[in-house]
C-alpha cells in the first residue's frame, strides 16, 4: 500500500462546478498535512495547510479525518485557472525526524 | 524575491557522463531537499540536508551524491548518468524539516 494515495483523475468539470478530491494516508502518526498545486511543467506550490478543525480559503476548503486517515479538498465555483494537478502531502515521522511524502497527484481540468 | 533557484533548467546527457545540478536559496532555510518526479510516481526524495555540512539519504539515493558546503547551496551530482535518471529534478527548502517546502523551477534532464 502506498503511504499517500490519490485518485489520479483526470477530473473534467465544467466551469462553475464543485469538485472534491480525497487522499488517504497509511501512517496514523502523521502530524501535518498539506495540499500543493502543480501547474503543467512547473514546480509544486503550497495551496493550503490542512488542520484538524478544517479550514477554508476563499473557494477552497480542506478537511482532515484522522480516524479514517484521509484528507479532502473541495473547490467551489471552479475556474478555468484552477486546472492543475493537486498534490496531497503528508508529514510522516521517519528515521528520527519528519519528512514530507507526496501523493502522485490528482489532475483537474476545468472546461468551458 | 528569488526564493529557490535551480540551474540548469534543461540538460541532455549521454550515458556515462557526469553533471552537477545547483540549487540556491535566499530564505536562510536550514533544510534543503532534492526530489525527482516521474510520471505516475509522484515526487520522490533523493537526498536532503538539515544544515550546512550535513547530508542524508532519501528514498532513492542510488546513483546520486550531494554536498552542502554553504547554507544557501545544495548540489546534486550524477557521477555516471544512466537512462533511468531521465526525470525532472526539483530542489526545495524549508525552515523546519517536514513543514512547508518551497520549490525551485525544476531541471529537466534527459539521459540518452
Amino acid at each position: 500500500r502506498k503511504e499517500v494515495e490519490q485518485d489520479p483523475g483526470p477530473f473534467n468539470v465544467p466551469e462553475g462546478a464543485t469538485v472534491a478530491f480525497n487522499c488517504t494516508y497509511s501512517n496514523s502518526a502523521s502530524q501535518s498535512f498539506f495540499w500543493y498545486r502543480q501547474d503543467c511543467r512547473k514546480e509544486p506550490k503550497l495551496l493550503m495547510s490542512v488542520y484538524s478543525s478544517g479550514n477554508e480559503d476563499g473557494r477552497f476548503t480542506a478537511q482532515l479525518n484522522r480516524a479514517s486517515q484521509y484528507i479532502s479538498l473541495l473547490i467551489r465555483d471552479s475556474k478555468l485557472s484552477d486546472s492543475a494537478t493537486y498534490l496531497c502531502v503528508v508529514n510522516f515521522p521517519r528515521g528520527g525526524g519528519n519528512k514530507l511524502t507526496f501523493g502522485t497527484g490528482t489532475q483537474l481540468k476545468v472546461e468551458l | 524575491n528569488a526564493g529557490v533557484t535551480q540551474t540548469p533548467k534543461f540538460r541532455v546527457l549521454k550515458t556515462g557522463q557526469s553533471m552537477t545540478l545547483l540549487c540556491a536559496q535566499d530564505m536562510n532555510h536550514e533544510y534543503m531537499y532534492w526530489y525527482r518526479q516521474d510520471p505516475g510516481m509522484g515526487l520522490r526524495l533523493i537526498h536532503y540536508s538539515v544544515g550546512e555540512g550535513t547530508t542524508a539519504k532519501g528514498e532513492v539515493p542510488d546513483g546520486y551524491n550531494v554536498s552542502r558546503l554553504k547554507k544557501q547551496n545544495f548540489l546534486l551530482g550524477l557521477e555516471s548518468a544512466a537512462p533511468s535518471q531521465t526525470s525532472v529534478y526539483f530542489c526545495a527548502s524549508s525552515s523546519v524539516y517536514g513543514t512547508e517546502a518551497f520549490f525551485g523551477q525544476g531541471t529537466r534532464l534527459t539521459v540518452v
